[in-house]
């Protein structure tokens, strides 16, 4: 079985501020770890993924994410945050049944 | 050229109504899946079909009924609609056999049971 925890439901920065998003998961196989972006409204768009491939995983709009082992987590940065960023952001984790489990979500909110 | 698509975009209607939500997907992917969002954002899986088989069906009231009439579409049928059916679904595609099968989402039907 596995899960996935978002701390933080809500996260504000400042426009050029840091983003961090943190996310833990647990898995008894090894993961595949996916980062989704959902803009009101809309469906969810894939922004990042381990595959195991490369513990630091870059993928669009300017984000990365390290993949810690020893800390089972999988926390999502970007360096400059800007105002179109704001939006949910889930973390989830796909175990060996093909089944998503999703974290309850983060929403980011942008401050100009 | 969307890769998945969902009709209808929204949905409003009566509590005891029977309603279809269509999904379609222009990936080739063999693997299809209907989520379930509610008013918290919270995403839950309910069914996935692989190659029109059923192969995850999780406890969902059996007023809801997917069909795969072929590895391209996954319909989802509602019987006898109830207020707590309110929600966001989403419909999703993947390869199986890839190391990842990344699932590529749909923009969403928003359901609106009165």
């Amino acid at each position: 079985a596995q899960s996935v925890t978002q701390l933080g439901s809500h996260v504000s920065v400042s426009e050029g501020a840091l983003v961090l998003l943190r996310c833990n998961y647990s898995s008894s196989v090894p993961p595949y770890l996916f980062w989704y972006v959902q803009y009101p409204n809309q469906g969810l768009q894939l922004l990042l993924k381990y595959t195991s491939a490369a513990t630091l995983v870059k993928g669009i709009n300017g984000f990365e994410a390290e993949f810690k082992k020893s800390e089972t987590s999988f926390h999502l940065t970007k360096p400059s945050a800007h105002m179109s960023d704001a939006a949910e952001y889930f973390c989830a984790v796909r175990g060996s049944n093909y089944k998503l489990t999703f974290g309850k979500g983060t929403l980011l909110t942008v401050n100009p | 050229d969307t890769a998945v698509s969902q009709t209808p975009k929204y949905l409003v209607t009566q509590m005891g109504n029977d309603k279809s939500i269509k999904c379609e997907q222009n990936l080739g992917h063999d693997t299809m899946y209907w989520y379930k969002q509610d008013s918290k954002k919270f995403l839950k899986i309910m069914f996935s079909y692989n190659n029109k088989e059923l192969i995850i069906n999780e406890t969902v009231p059996n007023r809801f009924s997917p069909k795969s009439p072929d590895k391209a579409h996954l319909n989802l049928h509602i019987n006898s609609l109830e207020l707590g059916d309110s929600a966001v679904y989403f419909c999703a595609s993947s390869q199986s056999g890839t190391a990842q099968e990344t699932q590529y989402f749909g923009p969403g039907t928003r359901l609106l049971v009165l």
